[in-house]
This record gives structure tokens, C-alpha cells and sequence, in this order.
């Protein structure tokens, strides 16, 4: 079946800008996590919903960065006042349910100019 | 605290060869998962294992095998007979069972070398 898709793949905006990045997980995965992963380095966790809540948004780096999941499917995340260090791939990932294994996506690379 | 430590940053073997990745991590729970990721160099993280903190056996799928020892708080990958397709960034993960998020370390890039 289809595994998580993520768009746009590519995104270049300038600094002060509003982005938005969208996930759409794999049919039947209620848990949705979007992470950040930076050039050379793991990815960190941001948000993690399970149905149409947050559960946990910890790794929010702050109030800047919003991520909804209204219907308990398709996700995004959003990014207002975008800054350089914005600059990095954002992963999405969903799992059947909680401390399942979690399947990404081909992630959104983000450049800040 | 979580933590996940891969002191390995790069690995080079010629194909054949017998590569060990070295993964230990940290956390108070008594409950908890680990992981290993390979992200090969078109990018997307693809899924190896997962294990719980209650299951210390090996376990092996083909060439991968993967070593828990809950003493050392470490979870090793082995890749026997290499090849040239194994070449990627490999990461070990964690998650604690009332959180759910993944703790990522910081990758081990393999380089197999015909």
C-alpha cells in the first residue's frame, strides 16, 4: 500500500514568510509525528498526535511553529515568520497506534533565504 | 533523562566484511523501545527493528543481527558479509512507553567499498 507522502518536497522561501508543510499518513495509522532533522544530525522530535490531538508538542522550538491534524488524517505543520534557522528536512512519520514501530516519510527540505 | 549515543560517526569496511554498529542508551523507564533506522542516500528514514526492554533476545533477519544487552545498556547492529547497498547513515533510536516520541542519536554513516 501507499506509505507516508509529504508535500511540497522542495521548498525555498525568504525569511519573514509563512509556510505551511503536509503530511498525509498511511491509511489506518491514528498516531502522526512530525520531526526536524538537520544537516548531520538524527532527527528531533516536534509533535506527536494521536487522532486529532496533540498529544504531546514538546519539541515545538517555539510558538512560531503550529501543526494541526483536523480530521485525524492529513497533517500539517505550519511555520509563520520563517527564520535561516528554520533550514532543515521536517520528517513526518505515523504508526498504527502508540510505541509502534513509525514509518516516514520522504520529508520537506526547507530553506530559509 | 533519554539519550541515545552512537560513538561512531564513520564506519569504511570492503564488501564481505563483518561491521558492527555500536548503539547505548540512557532512560529511567523500566518500559521502553529501541530502534534502528537506515537512511540511505536518497533520504528516507526506513525502519529495521524495534524492541522492547522486556525481550533481551537476539534477533536475526538475514544478514542483520541485533545484540540487546539491558547490563550495558546497549542495542548493537551487525551486518555480516557487507555490500555495497548497505551504505547509509544508521541511526538507533528510543522511545519510553509514556512518551511515545523517538530520541534519535546521531547516525553512524557505513561506507562499503567494493
Amino acid at each position: 500500500g501507499a506509505g507516508v507522502s509529504q508535500t511540497p518536497s522542495n521548498k525555498v522561501t525568504e525569511k519573514g514568510k509563512y509556510v505551511e508543510l503536509r503530511c498525509d499518513p498511511i491509511s489506518g495509522h491514528t498516531a502522526l509525528y512530525w520531526y526536524r532533522q538537520s544537516l548531520g544530525q538524527g532527527p528531533e522530535f516536534l509533535i506527536y498526535f494521536q487522532g486529532t490531538g496533540a498529544a504531546d508538542d514538546s519539541g515545538l522550538p517555539n510558538d512560531r511553529f503550529f501543526a494541526v491534524r483536523p480530521e485525524g488524517s492529513v497533517s500539517t505543520l505550519k511555520i509563520q515568520r520563517t527564520e535561516r534557522g528554520d533550514s532543515a528536512v521536517y520528517l513526518c512519520a505515523s504508526s498504527l497506534n502508540r510505541n509502534n514501530e513509525q514509518f516516514f516519510g520522504p520529508g520537506t527540505r526547507l530553506t530559509v533565504l | 533523562a533519554q539519550k541515545v549515543t552512537q560513538a561512531q560517526t564513520e564506519i569504511s569496511v570492503v564488501e564481505k566484511e563483518d561491521v558492527t554498529l555500536d548503539c547505548v542508551y540512557e532512560t529511567r523507564d523500566t518500559t521502553y523501545y529501541l530502534f534502528w533506522y537506515k537512511q540511505p542516500p536518497s533520504g528516507e528514514l526506513v525502519f529495521l527493528i524495534r524492541r522492547n526492554s522486556f525481550d533481551e533476545q537476539n534477533e536475526i533477519s538475514g544478514r542483520y543481527s541485533w545484540n540487546f544487552q539491558k547490563s550495558t545498556s546497549s542495542f548493537n547492529f551487525t551486518i555480516t558479509a557487507s555490500q555495497v547497498v548497505d551504505s547509509a547513515v544508521y541511526f538507533c533510536a528510543l522511545s519510553e512507553a509514556d512518551t511515545d516520541k523517538l530520541i534519535f542519536g546521531t547516525g553512524t554513516r557505513l561506507q562499503v567499498f567494493p
